[in-house]
């Protein structure tokens, strides 16, 4: 069964610092990928989505991420973090042909004035 | 225009009790999603409609759940004889179809908690 995993359940950087979430999905035929935010008392918004073609994916905010294949990995990145950013972030994978979304646990980001 | 919206969006009832969540999607959104979100993890898929049929019920934690849907829109998730650990937020989503790709949007919840 697929499953997700995000490394850090609680990540801190500094304003203007690089952002860096991790996650991985552990199908062996790879799932449509998906990064979401979540504000404090505020529903789930996507950030971006992997379906086909480029792997690097822009998103809002700012916000990218890389579909690595070999790594089973789809990495949520950011140049320079803004205390906006402070939020809980969730990787979510739907296998092909399915419609069970997956999620992560989340990773909560601080971010440090 | 209007995003989905829950209601109550908080909860507080006694074990034993039944309580109903309901969800109002976006217009014209076909596909609706439940999911729980408990604290410290994430969120588990309960059971999405397609139209008014949910042709995937496996995500429903007990037979104590049940959902249904109604004219293709407005959704009611109905928790029997509540027990403490069903306290959680409950999450409903919509999309304009139920396909992988298509994204979802989400309400803000309904914190239910069961004393």
């Amino acid at each position: 069964a697929q499953s997700v995993t995000q490394l850090g359940s609680h990540v801190s950087v500094s304003e203007g610092a690089l952002v860096l979430l991790r996650c991985n999905y552990s199908s062996s035929v790879p799932p449509y990928l998906f990064w979401y935010v979540q504000y404090p008392n505020q529903g789930l918004q996507l950030l971006l989505k992997y379906t086909t073609g480029a792997t690097l994916v822009k998103g809002i905010n700012g916000f990218e991420a890389e579909f690595k294949k070999s790594e089973t990995s789809f990495h949520l990145t950011k140049p320079s973090a803004h205390m906006s950013d402070a939020a809980e972030y969730f990787c979510a994978a739907v296998n092909t042909g399915g419609f069970k979304t997956i999620f992560g646990a989340g990773t909560r980001l601080f971010v440090k004035a | 225009g209007a995003g989905v919206s829950q209601s109550p969006s908080n909860k507080v009832t006694e074990k034993g009790k039944d309580v109903e969540l309901r969800c109002d999607p976006i217009s014209g959104h076909t596909a609706l999603y439940w999911y729980r979100q408990s604290l410290g993890q994430g969120l588990e898929f309960l059971i999405y409609f397609q139209g008014n049929s949910a042709p995937d019920k496996s995500g429903l934690p007990s037979d104590r759940f049940s959902a249904e849907r109604t004219g293709g829109s407005v959704s009611t998730l109905t928790i029997q004889r509540t027990q403490q650990e069903d306290s959680a937020v409950y999450l409903c989503a919509s999309s304009l179809v139920a396909e992988e790709v298509e994204t979802q949007y989400f309400g803000p919840g309904t914190r239910l908690l069961v004393l």
